[in-house]
């Protein structure tokens, strides 16, 4: 069965450190998209991606960075985590046009 | 400034009754609505949609209406089940850019036995 899974699940880094939060998808949709979720914000785009080699930043992009380099995969880094960084991180994946999109479990990340 | 809103953060029902939650959206351009549900430790899943061109949409015990005039949509969820507690996300999308969706802040429900 096609699914998308997100690694690690849960992560604990420190103010200042590089962090890289892993997404792969086998539903081989081109779209792909980055959110995090806090307290009465919902979920939040951070990064999307229409396709290979394509990237576009979101309305929380400031501090992240993604790279697609093949369908299947789009990890999310943080150049150098602040405490404002703690959240909840979701992956999805979609078809291109008007459907819904396929979430994976979330990372949460602490960064003390 | 939100674009998509659920002005109640949390709703409670009794088992069997009917649950109803609103969102309500601010821009125009809106044309392709959304809900998603989440349960704790686990990633937001699809529930129902519904296009500008219907005003209803229906799958089992869950139905969406929308109201374009008022910029308003609600589901309704009937009969409620113990299983259905959990966080409501409403979406929306444009034609303009139908893979980019806003989501609202999401509403907790909790079904009552």
């Amino acid at each position: 069965d096609a699914e998308i899974t997100q690694s690690p699940r849960h992560k604990i880094t420190e103010t200042g450190r590089q962090v890289t939060l892993a997404c792969h998808q086998t539903w081989n949709h081109n779209n792909m998209f980055w959110y995090r979720q806090d307290l009465g914000h919902g979920l939040r785009l951070i990064h999307y991606s229409y396709g290979v080699q394509d990237t576009n930043k979101g309305e929380v992009s400031d501090g992240y960075s993604v790279s697609r380099s093949n369908t299947e995969d789009l990890p999310l880094t943080l150049e150098s985590a602040a405490s404002s960084q703690t959240s909840v991180y979701f992956c999805a994946s979609s078809r291109q046009g008007p459907y819904e999109q396929y979430f994976g479990p979330g990372t949460r990340l602490t960064v003390t | 400034d939100q674009q998509v809103k659920q002005n109640s953060p949390s709703l409670s029902v009794q088992e069997g009754r009917i649950s109803i939650l609103n969102c309500d959206y601010t821009n125009s351009m809106f044309d392709y609505f959304l809900w998603y549900k989440k349960y704790p430790a686990e990633g937001p899943t699809f529930l129902i949609s519904i296009s500008s061109i219907k005003d209803k949409n229906e799958d089992g015990r869950f139905t969406v209406f929308l109201n374009k005039s008022a910029k308003h949509l609600s589901l309704h969820i009937v009969p409620s089940q113990p299983g259905d507690s959990a966080v409501y996300f409403c979406a929306a999308s444009a034609q303009t850019s139908y893979d980019k969706v806003i989501f609202g802040p999401g509403t907790s429900l909790s079904v009552i036995p």
